[in-house]
């Protein structure tokens, strides 16, 4: 299993708001910076947060993210069809010499 | 435009080796940290291996310590995996991904994959 935790499944309606969330440990989100990627069907991972809340430019604003402790969060509001997507978190963690973990990944469907 | 592109991907047999490229454009690649990640069909992302822009400090995952090597060719705006003693779990695409500079963000662009299959 991942190092890092996130729910598999998440869903929502066109309009609503849902946030997922990337639970890790202390050597990895509690100390370090928190990304997040977006994939779209059969595409390359995009990156869309950097440095816990940091949006690149191009990346809507309704797309968002935190941090508390050794947890993370995304959150999309105003959810839109192509919003269904495969999310993923990432980090580096400490205690596994300079290596990057990743969540397992949260299926978005758009009902 | 920044634009990455993988090679080498392929079928082969467990035991066997496969060397994996990633053409660079459009940035200064030089200044670039790199990286290779994979994603096992229907899995996740799973990170495989760092390089910096030098080259001087490499850093790998678990699962492949010891059997792949990254390296890159400054000059050639290159990035290489060279693959050894390969086994079924390897199987996956594996991405080459650019670091932002300084370090400011992990796997800023990724290029389309290269899809490896280790089988018999």
């Amino acid at each position: 299993q991942s190092v890092l935790t996130q729910p598999p499944s998440a869903s929502g309606t066109p309009g609503q708001r849902v946030t997922i969330s990337c639970s890790g440990s202390s050597s990895n989100i509690g100390t370090n910076v928190v990304y997040w990627y977006q994939q779209l069907p059969g595409t390359a991972p995009k990156l869309l947060i950097c440095r816990n809340d940091q949006r690149p430019s191009g990346v809507p604003d309704r797309f968002s993210a935190s941090t508390s402790g050794t947890s993370a969060s995304l959150a999309i509001s105003g959810l839109r069809s192509e919003d269904e997507a495969d999310y993923y978190c990432a980090a580096w963690d400490g205690r596994l010499s300079g290596q990057v973990v990743f969540g397992g990944g949260t299926k978005l469907t758009v009902l | 435009e920044v634009h990455l592109v993988e090679s080498g991907g392929g079928l082969v047999q467990p035991g066997g080796s496969l060397r994996l490229s990633c053409a660079a454009s459009g940035f200064t690649f030089t200044k670039h940290n790199m990286n290779w990640v994979r994603q096992a069909p229907g899995k996740g992302l799973e990170w495989v291996s760092k390089i910096t822009s030098t080259g001087y400090t490499i850093y790998y995952a678990d699962s492949v310590k010891g059997r792949f090597t990254i390296s890159r060719d400054n000059a050639k705006n290159s990035l290489y995996l060279q693959m050894n003693s390969l086994r079924a779990e390897d199987t996956a695409v594996y991405y080459c991904a650019r670091d932002a500079l300084n370090d400011l963000c992990l796997f800023d662009y990724w290029g389309q994959g290269t899809l490896v299959t280790v089988s018999s």
